[in-house]
């Protein structure tokens, strides 16, 4: 039973820059959810992803944005890259049956210089 | 205020030593709540759910107050292997769909 896969582990860029990360989420589940956890800080709530639309959104700017396809796999894309971008990005599904519990990758590690 | 918050930690304790994580959430809407830990440089796992008639699971007890809107947990006889960030986590849901908003973790070292 495959979990939740990201990729790439991890990734440097600079400021200005834009940048695309992906998630494979857990099999049987269609529903991705983006989060990004600054050091020291809990995760934050991005955006969710279900039947590839957006269904929710966190308090993030446009510059955050998303896309689910039609396998579930989803992905996260941040334009125009500010130094206060670095940060784990991760990315959890659910499923039906279980609505509530949300599983996560092991997380992408952005850095922007 | 912050919708989730709890203790800031750290706590170290030695081996065999009960430690109690509290956590208090604002949004009285929340419908589901968890802890997950995490390691560090890793993703977080879910611990365990809470439920308002209180659960254990082994060594691990949790509590949750819908009143006072406060969530505990209780870990026994603490391990080395317990060393890890402690996050307390609210659901809110908005039609079929949910997710979830994290504390800032308290971070818990077991020492020999």
């Amino acid at each position: 039973d495959a979990g939740v896969t990201q990729s790439p582990t991890h990734l440097i860029k600079t400021r200005g820059q834009q940048v695309t990360l992906r998630c494979s989420p857990k099999s049987g589940h269609d529903t991705v959810s983006w989060y990004q956890q600054a050091l020291g800080q809990g995760p934050q709530f991005i955006f969710q992803y279900y039947e590839e639309e957006e269904r929710q959104r966190g308090n993030f700017p446009d510059r955050f944005s998303g896309h689910q396809f039609p396998n579930y796999s989803s992905e996260l894309n941040v334009n125009a890259l500010l130094l206060g971008d670095s940060a784990l990005y991760l990315c959890a599904s659910t499923g039906t049956g279980d609505r509530e519990t949300q599983y996560f990758g092991p997380g992408t590690r952005l850095l922007v210089l | 205020r912050k919708e989730v918050e709890q203790d800031p930690g750290p706590f170290n304790v030695p081996e065999g030593a009960t430690v109690a994580f509290n956590c208090t959430y604002s949004n009285s809407a929340s419908q589901s709540f968890f802890w997950y830990r995490q390691d560090c440089r890793k993703e977080p796992k879910l611990l365990m759910s809470v439920y308002s008639s209180g659960n254990e699971d082994g060594r691990f007890t949790a509590q949750l107050n819908r009143a006072s809107q406060y969530i505990s947990l209780l870990i026994r006889d603490s391990k080395l292997s317990d060393s890890a960030t402690y996050l307390c986590v609210v659901g809110v849901y908005g039609g079929s769909q949910g997710n979830l908003i994290f504390g800032k973790g308290t971070k818990l070292s077991v020492k020999p």
